[in-house]
């Protein structure tokens, strides 16, 4: 069983859709983040939080400790946004622990 | 923004040669760097942690002595494969960590062709 469960694992979406992205988690963590790969390779660390939200631009980043949920929105997608974004824990020891992570598609 | 480096982007080599991939934070020390590897549409899957001035931790299951990893400073670790064969050909990604807020920056990632 994988510490760290993304769901879904693809998907599609219309130019100017809200999208969201949601991740459960089954160890306890210092904090919780959201990485974003497009296909040359790069990562990108989008948001690293540990309780309640985080904004920026259209990317919003929840995170609901008790339930040991988050949810990664993206408002108003656009073509650009097409990547594979992964969930990534860092546990109490400092070990890191990723989602297998979803690959979205905006069309335009 | 942090900024981390990788080099080579790419290599190719031939199978039994050692290759060295360098993981450098050009603007802020790092402690603690990751080695991970990517297979084609998979996930981060990561080998090792590496702490300045210490040995490396390895995750189960990888070959510490095919992945040699030394932290020579603050601001470079050093991933080598050794006696590279074909089934080690994969995108190698390093992370460092900055201090303290534990931010990760990812470097652009190196691709390994053993032919």
């Amino acid at each position: 069983k994988n510490e760290v469960e993304q769901s879904p694992q693809n998907l599609t979406a219309q130019e100017g859709e809200f999208i969201t992205i949601n991740c459960s988690y089954s160890v306890g963590i210092s904090a919780l983040h959201w990485l974003q790969q497009h296909p040359g390779g790069g990562i990108v660390s989008l948001f690293m939080l540990s309780s309640g939200k985080k904004k920026h631009g259209r990317l919003i980043a929840t995170i609901n400790i008790q339930e040991k949920h988050s949810s990664l929105h993206i408002t108003a997608s656009h073509p650009r946004d097409s990547a594979v974004y992964i969930c990534a824990v860092r546990g109490t020891g400092n070990q890191f622990y990723f989602g297998t992570g979803t690959s979205l598609t905006v069309i335009p | 923004g942090a900024v981390v480096s990788q080099h080579p982007s790419r290599v190719i080599c031939k199978s039994g040669t050692s290759v060295k991939i360098e993981c450098r934070s050009l603007d802020f020390q790092a402690t603690t760097m990751f080695w991970y590897r990517q297979f084609p549409k998979q996930s981060l899957m990561l080998m090792a942690t590496s702490n300045e001035g210490s040995k490396a931790t390895y995750e189960q299951g990888v070959e510490k002595d095919k992945f040699l990893i030394n932290h020579a400073s603050l601001t470079l670790s050093t991933l080598t494969v050794t006696s590279a064969h074909p089934e080690d050909s994969s995108f190698y990604i390093c992370s460092a960590i900055r201090s303290p807020t534990y931010e990760q920056y990812f470097g652009p990632g190196t691709r390994l062709t053993v032919t």
